[in-house]
């Protein structure tokens, strides 16, 4: 079974400018989670999307913003970019069981953006 | 605010060493993860702990839950170069619900000849 994809794996863009990510999840999860990982702040959750709706958001500022596709493929797209939004961005997939908890979460290899 | 701690942040050990890396979390919950994360790469999944007690084995690490005390171990018997990465614990916010996991600031694991 093919793991999760991330695409781009590298990025580079100037302050003010906007980005947008892709992550496509397990074969079968329908439920992907983006993190925020710095050397400063650790791994960061983001966002989780499960049947192309957002069910919960962590403590990040609007620019944030992200969606999911009938395909469980997602997006994150994050505008007006400042020199703190360097980070590598993982995504990860996994599945819901009947009572809608999450299972294990398994991450892609992650976009790495450069803000210059 | 739901916190998890892990400890050390830095570990240097020698091959063949046994040593153990402590994770508490202060609220409760019942899904516990390790992973871990070589440099420039992703997390894979070591470890899930679903239930007080549970014990996991993997080669040479094995990690255990204690819901009670809040308290996660991975312990690392014999240790072997290859065990060199970054460790982490995550705890499943909302108990799973919500797909948002906490995670530790990482244990950064050294193994030398």
């Amino acid at each position: 079974k093919a793991g999760v994809t991330q695409t781009p794996r590298y990025l580079i863009k100037t302050r003010g400018q906007q980005v947008t990510l892709s992550c496509s999840p397990i074969s079968g999860h329908r439920s992907v989670s983006w993190y925020q990982q710095t050397p400063g702040q650790g791994l960061q959750f983001l966002f989780e999307y499960f049947s192309e709706t957002q069910r919960n958001k962590g403590n990040f500022p609007g620019r944030f913003s992200g969606r999911q596709f009938s395909n469980s493929r997602s997006e994150m797209n994050v505008s007006t970019l400042e020199l703190g939004d360097s980070a590598l961005y993982l995504c990860a997939s996994s599945t819901r069981d009947r009572g809608f908890r999450s299972g294990t979460q398994y991450f892609g290899p992650g976009t790495r953006l450069t803000v210059l | 605010e739901l916190k998890v701690e892990q400890n050390p942040l830095f570990l240097s050990m020698q091959e063949g060493k046994n040593y153990t890396i402590y994770c508490n979390y202060s609220t409760t919950s019942d899904r516990l993860y390790w992973y871990r994360q070589d440099p420039g790469k992703s997390l894979e999944s070591l470890f899930v702990l679903l239930s007080n007690g549970a014990v996991k084995q993997e080669g040479r690490l094995m990690a255990s839950l204690d819901t009670k005390a809040r308290l996660s171990t991975l312990h690392i018997t014999a240790a072997v170069h290859d065990l060199s990465a970054t460790y982490f614990c995550a705890v499943d916010k909302h108990g799973g619900s919500q797909g948002n996991l906490i995670f530790g600031k990482g244990t950064k694991l050294s193994v030398k000849p």
